[in-house]
């Protein structure tokens, strides 16, 4: 069974660029949520998906996040426009009950 | 609102040894979950042990095992006979009672194994 995957690895943009983040869960997870951590920090909570809908949006840092997750299987993060402190490590996970399975994670810079 | 701490950014251990990562954490409920979390330097993050705060007894799993004080608020880790592959970063994290639901995690600590 595949795992969670994420796309890119690694993402290097400028000040001011747009950024889409993709995850796919693993096949049959209602639950998605996406992580991040800033350099040398806690991993912190952005939302939860369960199926399409937008379940906790409560770590969302600004308007400038948008999060998708049409026909509740992959899900989009896109930043826009990026700004220099949204450098970090983007993780998204799944889960079909207790135990949550994470991705790679995605390393953005943002220059 | 819930937070958890690791006050240990960094720490190492002989082969074969054994090492305590500490946690601490806070909170106002009386049910949840404490879990443990390994990533090792390839980055995926991956669950090491999981404790149910209404289970006094505490987790184990292999060489791998939790001192869970309550009271305390406290949730250390014992990794026993240290082998090279459990280099990596922990993360504590905290989960409110329930199926689903956001994990609060803690600063990490890298843990250095010596051959």
């Amino acid at each position: 069974e595949a795992g969670v995957t994420q796309f890119p690895s690694h993402s290097v943009i400028e000040k001011g660029q747009t950024v889409t983040l993709r995850c796919d869960p693993i096949s049959g997870h209602d639950n998605l949520y996406w992580y991040r951590r800033v350099m040398g920090k806690e991993i912190k909570f952005l939302l939860h998906f369960v199926k399409e809908s937008k379940q906790d949006e409560s770590g969302m840092p600004n308007n400038r996040f948008l999060a998708e997750r049409t026909g509740g299987t992959y899900s989009t993060l896109k930043v826009q426009p990026a700004e220099l402190e949204d450098s970090g490590v983007y993780f998204c996970a799944s889960s079909q009950g207790l135990m949550e399975y994470f991705g790679p994670g995605t390393r953005l810079t943002v220059l | 609102a819930q937070t958890v701490t690791q006050s240990q950014p960094e720490m190492s251990v002989q082969e074969a040894e054994t090492v305590t990562l500490s946690c601490t954490y806070d909170t106002s409920e009386s049910d949840y979950y404490l879990f443990w979390y390994k990533q090792p330097p390839s980055r995926q993050m991956i669950l090491v042990i999981r404790q149910e705060a209404y289970k006094q007894q505490n987790a184990t799993e292999n060489r791998f095992s939790v001192n869970f004080q309550k009271a305390a608020k406290s949730f250390s880790l014992k990794i026993s006979d240290s082998q090279l592959g459990d280099a990596a970063m922990y993360f504590c994290a905290y989960r409110k009672l329930g199926n689903t639901g956001k994990l609060i995690f803690g600063q990490g600590t890298t843990l250095q194994v010596k051959p």
